[in-house]
């Protein structure tokens, strides 16, 4: 009930494309979806986020996509850059739970030139 | 805003030993931090979640007398790694919640590197 799965492990994308990477959970008390970033030796930053009551939150190139009847929500990121090469965590929330996060199992995105 | 530190970035003790990581955040108040540690290319896993003012929310399979946490103040919780062993070889981050917009936001910390030799 707690678990949010996340794939694919790793991707490779070339300068220019499209990243997308997905998760999906089961618990329904879910509230906040954040998206962090993390960099090797690093703490993660966020990103990205967003609440069950919209379908889509853009920011610069990266989007956030929720489709809350399947229990899905992916990042995508457009025009893909060497330096957006990291491990991307996808994680959620019920805020009934102070605060507390559920992570992905992360995606390792490699950019290429 | 939403500045969190962690001291030290890395420490090397050996085993046995005791070592003290501080979690701070910078500009704003926190009367929850959470830590969490994290080995290599795994995700994060949360270990337990400090109040301020009491005791720490420890999880499953945490020894609470192993990992030591005190939250001193709303801007200031320490984790101590008692007796420490090669297998507590880790990554330590914290994360404090800052309140604005519609909600708590998780900022993490830069990460404390342990190595137990």
């Amino acid at each position: 009930q707690q678990q949010v799965k996340q794939s694919p492990q790793s991707l490779i994308v070339q300068k220019g494309g499209i990243s997308i990477i997905n998760c999906a959970y089961e618990n329904t008390a879910f509230d906040y979806f954040p998206w962090y970033q993390q960099f090797p030796g690093k703490g993660p930053a966020l990103l990205i986020a967003i609440r069950p009551d919209v379908s889509e939150k853009k920011e610069g190139r990266f989007t956030i996509s929720f489709n809350k009847s399947a229990k899905q929500f992916s990042l995508h990121i457009m025009d893909s850059q060497p330096g957006d090469s990291a491990t991307y965590f996808c994680a959620a929330e019920w805020s009934g739970t102070a605060s507390k996060l559920t992570f992905g199992t992360g995606t390792r995105l490699q950019v290429t030139l | 805003g939403a500045v969190v530190s962690q001291h030290p970035s890395w420490v090397i003790c050996k085993s046995g030993t005791s070592v003290k990581i501080e979690c701070r955040s910078l500009d704003f108040q926190a009367t929850t931090m959470f830590w969490y540690r994290q080995f290599p290319k795994q995700s994060l896993m949360l270990m337990a979640t400090s109040n301020e003012g009491s005791k720490a929310t420890y999880e499953q399979g945490v020894e609470k007398d192993k990992f030591l946490i005190n939250h001193a103040s709303l801007t200031l919780s320490t984790l101590t790694v008692t007796s420490a062993h090669p297998e507590d070889s880790s990554f330590y981050i914290c994360s404090a919640p800052y309140a604005g917009g519609r909600g708590d936001t998780q900022y993490f910390g830069p990460g404390t590197r342990l190595t137990v030799l």
